[in-house]
């Protein structure tokens, strides 16, 4: 079974420009979840999707940043215009509608984001 | 505020010591799951060992065991008998409102286990 997968693996972008980065989830996971590792920094959510809703959203610096699921299975987060301080690695994960029982949230290898 | 708290951002060890990685938390919800994740140099992030709050037993998975102190809000990772292949980025990491699956997962800043030969 493939694990979540994510695309691009680097990407070097100057300040200003747009980069959408992609997702791909274990097939059938509900769940969906961006997370990021800005330099020096802990690692932060971003925001969480159930299928194709994003149920929370609290974690999305600023309005420069727009995630999408669309028809709950992949799932894209462009940032534009990026700035230098997006600079990091951004991790996806994903998990089962586990309900009320323990779920473990499995991570895509990141995608390293630079912005000069 | 839900907070994890790793106070070691750098350790050493010899390979087949043991070694304890440190994490602290603070929540006001009784009910959370504690986690541990490995980054190597790779850039995953490895799940290795999960506690629940209600768990009566600490959590063990093969050399990871979890020494967990729920009194002192304490999630100890443990791994017997290092090994080379332990160097990496450790992560503790916490999920609050119950078990849900569905809640967000707060880490802390992370620990860098080396192994030494």
């Amino acid at each position: 079974e493939a694990g979540v997968t994510q695309f691009p693996s680097h990407s070097v972008i100057e300040k200003g420009q747009t980069v959408t980065l992609r997702c791909d989830p274990i097939s059938g996971h509900d769940n969906l979840y961006w997370y990021r590792r800005v330099m020096g920094k802990e690692i932060k959510f971003l925001l969480h999707f159930v299928k194709e809703s994003k149920q929370d959203e609290s974690g999305m610096p600023n309005n420069r940043f727009l995630a999408e699921r669309t028809g709950g299975t992949y799932s894209t987060l462009k940032v534009q215009p990026a700035e230098l301080e997006d600079s990091g690695v951004y991790f996806c994960a994903s998990s089962q509608d586990g309900g009320i029982s323990y779920n473990e949230q499995f991570f895509g290898p990141g995608t390293r984001l630079t912005v000069l | 505020a839900q907070k994890i708290t790793q106070t070691q951002p750098g350790m050493f060890v010899q390979e087949k010591e043991a070694v304890t990685l440190d994490c602290t938390y603070d929540t006001s919800d009784p009910s959370y799951g504690l986690f541990w994740y490995k980054q190597p140099s790779s850039g995953e992030m490895i799940f290795l060992i999960y506690q629940g709050s209600y768990d009566q037993q600490n959590a063990t998975e093969g050399r990871y065991s979890l020494n967990f102190q729920k009194a002192r809000k304490s999630a100890n990772l443990v791994i017997s008998a290092s090994q080379l292949g332990d160097s990496a980025m450790y992560f503790c990491a916490m999920r609050e409102a119950g078990y849900s699956s569905a809640s967000k997962i707060i880490f802390g800043s992370g620990t860098r286990l080396s192994i030494r030969p």
